[in-house]
């Protein structure tokens, strides 16, 4: 079975600084893995997806994740954040193409200080 | 592309009462999700359809809970008798199948007194 744990539930950080959101996966199989972010009262947002190929992976509003297999891992980084970045973010899992059925986190709240 | 619609955004009920919530997904997308947020968690997988077929249902959906997707275009949950642990932001999401990630509708937030 998939699960996915999210180590840190809150991570302040002054504005312009680099952040990292961490995310464990637990899977027997080859994963897909993804980032979203939640802002207050909206739905979720698809910031970037790892399927295959470069371990590094781009998405939107200058973030990036890095996949490490060996480690289970899939932390989401940011070199300088701003005000607007502060929001809920969500790893997922899935295991099977089209991700019919995507595994959370519990999310973590990053919090961005002027 | 107007995105995926979610109708209401917010419902007040009383216990026992039955609720339903209405998704409209993406127009050209043939797969619709249904995800549940409780306060503090992350979503949690209810159920999914390709076009008008429920391919798949978690075992979080109780008896109590149907979905529908007549036509495979929108869709509606019911949650019949409901209960205060039924209290939740309800999450439809749309793709196209093959496609990898999802759009999410903004919920719709259940308030069960």
């Amino acid at each position: 079975a998939q699960s996915v744990t999210q180590l840190d539930s809150q991570v302040p950080v002054f504005e312009e600084a680099p952040v990292e959101l961490r995310c464990n996966y637990s899977s027997s199989v080859s994963v897909y893995l993804f980032w979203y972010v939640q802002y207050p009262n909206q739905g979720l947002q698809l910031l970037l997806k790892y399927l295959s190929g470069s371990t590094l992976v781009k998405g939107i509003n200058g973030f990036e994740a890095e996949f490490n297999k060996s480690q289970t891992s899939f932390h989401l980084r940011k070199p300088s954040v701003h005000i607007s970045d502060t929001a809920e973010y969500f790893c997922a899992v899935s295991d099977r193409p089209g991700a019919n059925n995507l595994f959370f986190g519990t999310g973590t709240r990053l919090t961005v200080i002027p | 592309d107007t995105g995926v619609s979610q109708n209401p955004r917010h419902k007040i009920t009383k216990r026992g009462q039955n609720v339903t919530f209405r998704c409209d997904p993406i127009s050209e997308h043939n797969r619709l999700y249904w995800y549940r947020q409780t306060l503090g968690q992350g979503p949690e997988f209810l159920t999914y359809f390709q076009n008008e077929a429920q391919l798949e249902k978690s075992r979080l959906l109780s008896d109590r809970f149907s979905a529908e997707r007549p036509k495979g275009s929108f869709s509606t949950l019911e949650i019949q008798r409901t209960e205060q642990g039924d209290s939740a932001m309800y999450l439809c999401a749309s793709s196209l199948a093959g496609n990898y990630g999802y759009t999410f509708g903004s919920g719709t937030r259940l308030t069960v007194v």
